[in-house]
């Protein structure tokens, strides 16, 4: 069935170093993807998405990649910041039976040691 | 603030009790969703609405009932609970179902079924 799911459940981090969180996708139809970051006590807030049709996109410090032949999805972030520390779930939308809803993963806990 | 307004932000019900959430969006969008998200689970989609009118039900229990009064506001209506319903219940909006440009979530309801 559908899934969209990360290989890490928690990624410690040092402040200042680059943070790489993972997420693979079983859905080859969806065309679209976003990451967003949800920190304690907040819903989740859009970071970045992507389409089907690029492989790169750049944020402000983020930067997410798109591998379609393997179905994974990547979140990159450059300098890591205390502020960083959240939850981050990468979500899917397009094709099959979730056809115009977004579908997320269990979210990766980002910790950023100072 | 996000544009996406919930309140209550914190609600404790007993599970004879009948509460209802709010959702409030200033965002001009036109879909309007209620997801649920439980402890070390991936978000689970709930209802969504288009222009007022309900268009998906992910096989919810009607003690979960939705009500979407115009396109700037969504309720949840909850009636004979159980403790496992006890869960943060995010509201989000997006210009259009399946809008390839994300969904704008709020920042909760903590719900507490006792």
């Amino acid at each position: 069935g559908e899934s969209v799911g990360l290989h890490l459940p928690t990624l410690s981090v040092q402040e200042g170093d680059n943070s790489i969180i993972n997420c693979a996708y079983s859905n080859s139809a969806s065309d679209y993807f976003i990451w967003y970051k949800q920190e304690s006590g907040k819903g989740p807030q859009f970071i970045i998405d992507i389409r089907s049709n690029m492989d790169k996109r750049q944020g402000q410090r983020v930067t997410v990649l798109l591998n379609k032949t393997v179905k994974h999805l990547s979140l990159q972030i450059a300098a890591t910041q205390p502020g960083d520390s959240a939850v981050y779930f990468c979500a899917e939308m397009g094709g099959g039976g979730s056809q115009g809803n977004l579908i997320f993963g269990k979210g990766t806990k980002l910790s950023v040691k100072p | 603030e996000t544009g996406v307004t919930q309140t209550p932000r914190h609600l404790v019900m007993g599970m004879t009790n009948k509460k209802s959430l709010k959702c409030e969006q200033h965002l001009g969008h036109n879909a309007m969703y209620w997801y649920k998200q439980s402890a070390k689970k991936p978000l689970e989609l709930m209802f969504v609405y288009s222009l007022e009118e309900r268009v998906e039900n992910n096989s919810v229990p009607s003690r979960f009932s939705p009500e979407c009064p115009n396109s700037s506001h969504l309720f949840l209506h909850l009636h004979t609970l159980q403790p496992e319903d006890s869960a943060l219940y995010l509201c989000a909006s997006s210009q259009a179902p399946g809008s390839n440009y994300g969904y704008t979530f709020g920042s909760g309801t903590r719900l507490t079924v006792v």
